[in-house]
């Protein structure tokens, strides 16, 4: 039991360059999300899952893309990176939705765009 | 706008006495809260809960309080103890699905 997993760990981009965030987890939850961490901002909302083919925005959804096909795989897309888009990024699962204690994060991405 | 606020950035206590994080919000809409912990490198890692319904949650070592009237909450941890220096959060649901997070004070416990 992994829990969640996120590759890669590190990424260095230059702007303007695409590439996409995993996040994988083996307990079979329905709802799955990802946040970014910036410095004195917290964690924020970026889009989440509740289920295979349902996604939905966050609190600050704008220069990324997701899809959910599988109940497993949560991928993050950056179409075109941008520096403001730096950050620590983290998903997470839960088996029913955001509330209680059942969510877990991974261990994050930490990115950096040029 | 920050709708969670954590005021503090950081917390000192010395081993076995009580740490209090103090958190505050702004939306009447929240209606459950939660703390998270999390340690350098790591995600954060649920701590505790509670609902809009209560205004106490004990789990061992540690309490959330929750005052609606002042939109306040706070965690006690006591003792404290040395394994508890880590950055702690506070968050909020609105809804099901939709959580927001507070800045984050870091707590050192001093053996």
């Amino acid at each position: 039991n992994a829990g969640v997993t996120q590759t890669p760990k590190f990424q260095v981009l230059k702007t303007g360059q695409s590439m996409t965030l995993q996040c994988a987890q083996d307990m079979n939850h329905e709802y799955m999300s990802w946040y970014r961490q910036d410095p004195g901002m917290g964690l924020r909302l970026i889009h989440y899952s509740v289920g295979a083919g349902i996604t939905d925005q966050g609190e600050v959804p704008n220069g990324y893309n997701v899809s959910r096909s599988t109940t497993e795989d949560f991928p993050l897309r950056l179409l075109s990176a941008a520096p403001s888009q730096t950050s620590v990024y983290f998903c997470a699962s839960s088996y029913a939705n955001a509330r209680g204690d059942t969510q877990y994060f991974g261990p994050g991405t930490r990115l950096t765009v040029l | 706008d920050q709708q969670v606020k954590q005021n503090s950035p950081s917390l000192s206590v010395q081993e076995g006495r009580i740490s209090i994080l103090n958190c505050d919000y702004t939306n009447s809409m929240f209606d459950y809260f939660l703390w998270y912990k999390k340690y350098p490198a790591e995600g954060p890692t649920f701590l505790i809960s509670i609902s809009s319904i209560k205004d106490k949650n004990e789990d061992g070592r540690f309490t959330v309080f929750l005052n609606k009237s002042a939109k306040h909450l706070s965690l006690h941890i006591v003792p404290s103890q040395p394994g508890d220096s880590a950055v702690y959060f506070c968050a909020a649901c609105e809804g099901a699905n939709n959580l927001f997070f507070g800045t984050g004070t870091r707590l050192t416990v001093i053996p």
